[in-house]
């Protein structure tokens, strides 16, 4: 499998544009997660899926924030308008449900957000 | 409610070092404990993790972690450091009833003097 597939690498756009980063899960796994990281506020979790369905969104900063998952496969994550503290290298991860795999994640190799 | 304090935001060893990253964890129930390890500029990747049983675990890269449930204690050791090491070092916790959600510690970088 290729791993957790993320796009674009690197992003940067004006403040007040629309950002969305696109994720691709590992195929099989039912979990979805989003997460933030900066240097001030480390490692955040914004929101996550089960199923294709958002489970806990109360990491989502504010409205201008939105996050889909339209089909197992596909997720994205949107930020509308941009502002300059929106800055940071966004996660995604996926993991398997089952039991046996004890909800390990794994993780994308980011992208890294840039609003001037 | 799960949660996880890593003490020490920075460590800095000597290059054949004993490395030991302290992690200690909060949980209500039986918890499942992981490292990571995140590269400059990479996602975490997964170095080990505890679910049940043995209670040393030993992940990639010749690192090894102890559940010890009395200190609610998960460190992170290994014999001998390697400059390739360096790196940034998380600790989660989760647990079978939180549906697949991680709480991730706050981090602690690394350092490998030659």
């Amino acid at each position: 499998d290729a791993g957790v597939i993320q796009s674009p690498r690197h992003e940067v756009t004006e403040m007040g544009q629309e950002v969305t980063l696109r994720c691709k899960p590992i195929s099989g796994h039912d979990y979805l997660f989003w997460y933030r990281q900066t240097m001030m506020r480390g490692l955040e979790l914004l929101i996550y899926f089960n199923n294709n369905v958002p489970i806990d969104d109360s990491g989502m900063p504010e409205d201008r924030f939105s996050a889909k998952m339209p089909n197992a496969s596909f997720s994205t994550l949107k930020i509308q308008p941009s502002e300059p503290r929106d800055s940071a290298v966004y996660f995604c991860a996926s993991s398997s449900g089952t039991p046996r795999h004890s909800h390990e994640q794994y993780f994308g190799p980011g992208t890294r957000l840039t609003v001037t | 409610a799960q949660s996880v304090t890593q003490l020490g935001s920075h460590v800095s060893v000597s290059e054949g070092a004993l490395v030991l990253l302290r992690c200690n964890y909060s949980s209500s129930v039986p918890p499942y404990l992981f490292w990571y390890v995140q590269y400059p500029n990479q996602g975490l990747q997964l170095l080990l993790k505890y679910t049940t049983g043995a209670t040393l675990v030993k992940g990639i890269n010749g690192f090894e972690a102890e559940f010890k449930k009395s200190e609610t204690s998960f460190h992170l050791t290994k014999p001998s450091a390697h400059m390739s090491d360096a790196a940034e070092y998380f600790c989660a916790v989760s647990a079978n009833n939180q549906g697949g959600k991680l709480i991730f510690g706050q981090g602690t970088e690394l350092s490998v003097k030659p």
